[in-house]
């Protein structure tokens, strides 16, 4: 059974800075991995998808790359803003079409 | 992109009453379609996929006769909680895609709040 891990669980950040945000998962046979925006109260808003042959994805600010054999992923963010603040979550489709999600990461970027 | 909506925002009811949400893609066709469960700070949650024209296929776990799912359309999927009580109190997303390895694109959620 697949398992996703963030980590870390919350982070808290100055506007400006450059910040990564980790996702693990166990079962390295994926067919895909998307990083999500949710603000609270809200649905998701699916920010990169890194196919399985890909070793990563840009868009704007933020870079996730995919190494599927060590099975982790990360989703860099460059020159956070306030607005960037949301929780991220990632999810990995084992080939089912089905997503298995991670906790999320909570990030707070202040003034 | 590919929107899809979710009818009510939140709900608020007593427990023992029954609950509809609605799921719809609102510009293409939803050959499936999924429901999740997010409790706070808590991962999404598989609950049931369903395919148009067909019976929902339940992730373990959850009731089938409880989180009664209809895909009665290519374009609208609804899940009825019955009999709800509070412990059922979380937020409900569902998500649909057009074919086999497509994306999925989500709806904004359904707030549930059970008395």
């Amino acid at each position: 059974k697949q398992e996703v891990t963030q980590i870390p669980a919350a982070l808290s950040v100055p506007e400006g800075e450059n910040l990564v945000l980790n996702c693990s998962f166990t079962d390295s046979a994926i067919y895909n991995l998307q990083w999500f925006r949710q603000d609270p109260g809200k649905g998701l808003t699916s920010l990169l998808l890194i196919q399985s042959s890909q070793r990563e994805q840009t868009s704007g600010r933020l870079n996730a790359s995919l190494d599927k054999s060590s099975g982790r992923s990360t989703l860099y963010i460059a020159a956070s803003q306030p607005g960037d603040s949301a929780t991220y979550l990632c999810a990995v489709d084992s080939g089912y079409s089905t997503l298995t999600f991670g906790k999320g990461t909570m990030l707070l970027v202040s003034p | 992109g590919a929107v899809v909506s979710q009818h009510p925002s939140w709900v608020i009811c007593k427990s023992g009453t029954s609950v509809k949400i609605e799921c719809r893609s609102l510009d293409f066709q939803a050959t499936t379609m999924f429901w999740y469960r997010q409790f706070p700070k808590q991962s999404l949650m598989l609950m049931a996929t369903s395919n148009e024209g067909s019976k929902a296929t339940y992730e373990q776990g959850v009731e089938k006769d409880k989180f009664l799912i209809n895909h009665a359309s290519l374009t609208l999927s609804t899940l009825t909680v019955t009999s709800a009580h509070p412990e059922d109190s979380s937020f409900y997303i569902c998500s649909a895609r057009g074919g086999q390895g497509d994306t999925q694109y989500f709806g904004p959620g359904t707030r549930l709040t059970v008395l």
